[in-house]
């Protein structure tokens, strides 16, 4: 059973840095893409990052410059580097793995900027 | 504004049919498969529809996706309570290199 387990959400104040982490299980990681997504309280869901099972990566505009994403195929895990946080970077931030038949979500870690 | 607009809400009553609609553009729906996903409150999405009309196993097939150009659509047929819900779309977009999400449609059964 695929397993995806998110740390490292906290309260920060804007300006400040957080880094989170997902632990995978149940599948190959290194041979999976890895995302994440956050969701702002009440609203809908909004793309932040893309690792691709090679390293290649991308950004959403609203957090590149200030957002990493990296990953470690020896511990099945990805992570989230937040640098300059703001106060739209508010919510729950969700890993999510890729493939083409679709991604299988971990339960989120609620990062709070005020 | 959404990359993908969705409309906000969508209703019926039980037995019913609904459906979604995702509108999008030859950079995204019109080159990438579509994904939708369905939200509880308080939860994670879960996967609903894959590549357009795939349905993951346990998914009953009262949900059912299309695509047709840069639109696609998720329908729900025999409505039930249970699945009131958030639904999602989803594509990768070839001009962002970034996932586009649309921007929700909250399913109520009446």
């Amino acid at each position: 059973e695929v397993q995806l387990v998110e740390s490292g959400g906290d309260l920060v104040q804007p300006g400040g840095s957080l880094r989170l982490s997902c632990a995978a299980s149940g599948f190959t990681f290194s041979s999976y893409n890895m995302d994440w997504v956050r969701q702002a309280p009440g609203k809908g869901l909004e793309w932040v990052s893309h690792i691709h099972s090679g390293g290649t990566v991308y950004y959403a505009d609203s957090v590149r410059g200030r957002f990493t994403i990296s990953r470690d195929n020896s511990k099945n895990s990805v992570f989230l580097q937040m640098n300059s946080l703001r106060a739209e970077d508010t919510g729950v931030y969700y890993c999510a793995r890729g493939g083409t038949s679709g991604w299988a979500w971990g339960q989120g870690t609620m990062v709070t900027v005020s | 504004q959404s990359v993908l607009p969705q409309p906000p809400s969508a209703s019926g009553t039980p037995g019913q049919r609904v459906t979604i609609s995702c509108s999008g553009s030859s950079s995204n729906i019109g080159r990438n498969p579509v994904f939708w996903y369905r939200q509880f409150p308080g939860t994670a999405p879960k996967l609903l529809i894959y590549t357009n009309s795939q349905r993951p196993s346990g998914v009953p097939d009262r949900f059912s996706g299309s695509k047709s150009g840069t639109s696609a659509s998720l329908d729900i047929s025999g409505l039930r309570s249970e699945d009131e819900a958030d639904y999602y779309c989803a594509a990768w977009d070839d001009s962002l290199s970034g996932v586009v999400f649309g921007g929700g449609t909250k399913v109520t059964v009446l």
